[in-house]
């Protein structure tokens, strides 16, 4: 099974909402990552998660909040977002053994607008 | 800082032909390359990835060629068909480090 699951799918929020993003993997994966993509751009890396440890923070606004509360799941908190946060939110994840990293799988998205 | 490069940025091809996409990359010290697919409004389908020892990889009609020392690698998509239309992500990873460095993508069409 390579699947990332997303969830959920299409959110719409309000400037002054708090709402998350949850993915999950059961592929054994200790890496797990957080992309924003624009449209007709590629991914740009938020956060790396690397055994449950935050390892990278792409200087992502503080207003984006992520969350590993097990080596399956991955959270992001979002709270106050600004109108140009809309995008579609990527999950992704891969295996990590000493240091080294392989093929990362991704999950399908949320599509997120901030109203 | 690693710089891929993916050109065209957009090309169509009538169905049947040899799609043949480009990818290069600043920095020959890459641990591995993936190709990726997106088709709108998705997340990304990994197609391939070729680790810095290898040459290439194939898997059915795809084929995935990786030369360092110039920079280079090519995704071959044998008689293309129009399922094939997406977006082809080029991405490169670097030694000790889970940051993928992404080109900005091939759009294709395949022209029934």
């Amino acid at each position: 099974d390579t699947e990332v699951t997303q969830t959920p799918k299409h959110l719409v929020m309000g400037m002054t909402n708090k709402k998350s993003l949850k993915c999950e993997q059961h592929m054994g994966h200790r890496a797990m990552y957080w992309y924003k993509q624009k449209a007709k751009k590629p991914p740009e890396l938020m956060f790396v998660y690397s055994y449950e440890k935050l390892s990278i923070n792409e200087s992502v606004p503080s207003r984006f909040s992520p969350e590993c509360p097990n080596s399956s799941l991955l959270n992001l908190h979002l709270h106050a977002l600004q109108p140009e946060d809309s995008a579609l939110y990527l999950c992704a994840s891969s295996q990590e053994l000493k240091g080294s990293f392989y093929e990362q799988y991704f999950g399908p998205g949320t599509r997120l607008t901030v109203t | 800082k690693q710089e891929v490069t993916q050109i065209p940025a957009a090309l169509s091809v009538p169905e049947g032909e040899n799609l043949v996409l480009n990818c290069s990359f600043t920095d020959s010290a890459i641990y591995n390359l993936q190709w990726f697919r997106q088709d709108p409004g998705k997340g990304l389908t990994s197609l391939l990835l070729i680790q810095s020892s290898q040459r290439e990889q194939t898997s059915g009609r795809l084929n995935a060629s990786l030369d360092k020392s110039s920079g280079r690698s090519t995704l071959y998509i044998a008689a293309s068909q129009p399922g094939d239309s997406a977006t082809y992500l080029c991405a490169v990873g670097a030694y000790g480090n889970n940051r993928l460095a992404f080109g900005k993508g091939n759009q294709v069409v395949v022209i029934p």
